[in-house]
C-alpha cells in the first residue's frame, strides 16, 4: 500500500477565493472520509463515502462546502467563498470496509485563508 | 451529542517509564476504539484499535477497553523521547465517522 495521498500539501488563498483539494485513498478501500483539524483540536468530521455515493455530511458543513467522488476512487473537496475561519489542516482517511472499520489519514492539506 | 473526554495534559514521563493515557466516552452504542499519535504538524497515525472488552498488545503498546465503565487507556511501556507526541482517542460506530478526543500531549525526558 502506498498510503492515502493529498494534494496539495499547503494552499494560501485570499478570502473569497475558492480552493479544491483532491485525496487518493489507499487502493481498494472503497470507504473514504474529510475531516478538518484546528489547533488544539481533535479532527473533526466533514463527510463520508462508501464508493461513489456520499453518505454522510456534518450539519456544521456550510453549504460553501461540497465534496465529490465520482468514480469511487479519488475524492475533491472544494470551499467556495473561502473564509478566515476555513483556515485548518484538512484530513482524508479512508478504510477497507469488509468487517475492519480502521481509518487511515493522509498527510492533510494545510488551507491558510489570508 | 457524542463525546470523547481525554486530559489535555501534558503528561511528562521520563525514558523508560510507563506512559497511560486515558479516554472516556459518552455513546454507549460506541463499538470501535482507536488510538492515533500525531506529531506536530503532521496527520493523525494510527497505531492501535481495539473491538472487544479487554486487552490488546501490539509490542510496546497495550490498549484496553472497558464497555461498562466507557473507559478506553493506551499504555506504552518502556516510552522513549520518539514517543513524544499528542495521542488523539477517537471512537465510532460500525464505518460511520470517527469522534476524536482533543488529545492528550506526551513528553518523554532522556
Amino acid at each position: 500500500d502506498t498510503g492515502v495521498s493529498q494534494n496539495p500539501r499547503h494552499k494560501i488563498t485570499k478570502r473569497g477565493q475558492n480552493v479544491t483539494f483532491r485525496c487518493d485513498p489507499i487502493s481498494e478501500h472503497n470507504r473514504l472520509y474529510w475531516y478538518r483539524q484546528t489547533l488544539g483540536q481533535g479532527p473533526e468530521f466533514l463527510t463520508y463515502f462508501q464508493n461513489e455515493a456520499q453518505l454522510e455530511k456534518s450539519r456544521l458543513l456550510s453549504d460553501r462546502f461540497s465534496a465529490e467522488r465520482p468514480k469511487g476512487s479519488f475524492s475533491t473537496l472544494e470551499i467556495q467563498r473561502t473564509e478566515q475561519g476555513d483556515s485548518a489542516m484538512y484530513l482524508c482517511a479512508s478504510s477497507p470496509g469488509g468487517g475492519s472499520y480502521e481509518q487511515y489519514f493522509g498527510p492533510g492539506t494545510r488551507l491558510t485563508v489570508t | 451529542q457524542k463525546e470523547v473526554e481525554q486530559n489535555s495534559g501534558p503528561l511528562s514521563v521520563p525514558e523508560g517509564a510507563i506512559a497511560s493515557l486515558n479516554c472516556t466516552y459518552s455513546d454507549r452504542g460506541s463499538q470501535s476504539f482507536f488510538w492515533y499519535r500525531q506529531y506536530s504538524g503532521k496527520s493523525p497515525e494510527l497505531i492501535m484499535f481495539i473491538y472487544s472488552n479487554g486487552d490488546k498488545e501490539d509490542g510496546r503498546f497495550t490498549a484496553q477497553l472497558n464497555k461498562a465503565s466507557q473507559y478506553v487507556s493506551l499504555l506504552i511501556r518502556d516510552s522513549q523521547p520518539s514517543d513524544s507526541a499528542t495521542y488523539l482517542c477517537a471512537v465510532n460506530v460500525g464505518y460511520s465517522t470517527l469522534t476524536f478526543g482533543k488529545g492528550t500531549m506526551l513528553l518523554v525526558s532522556p
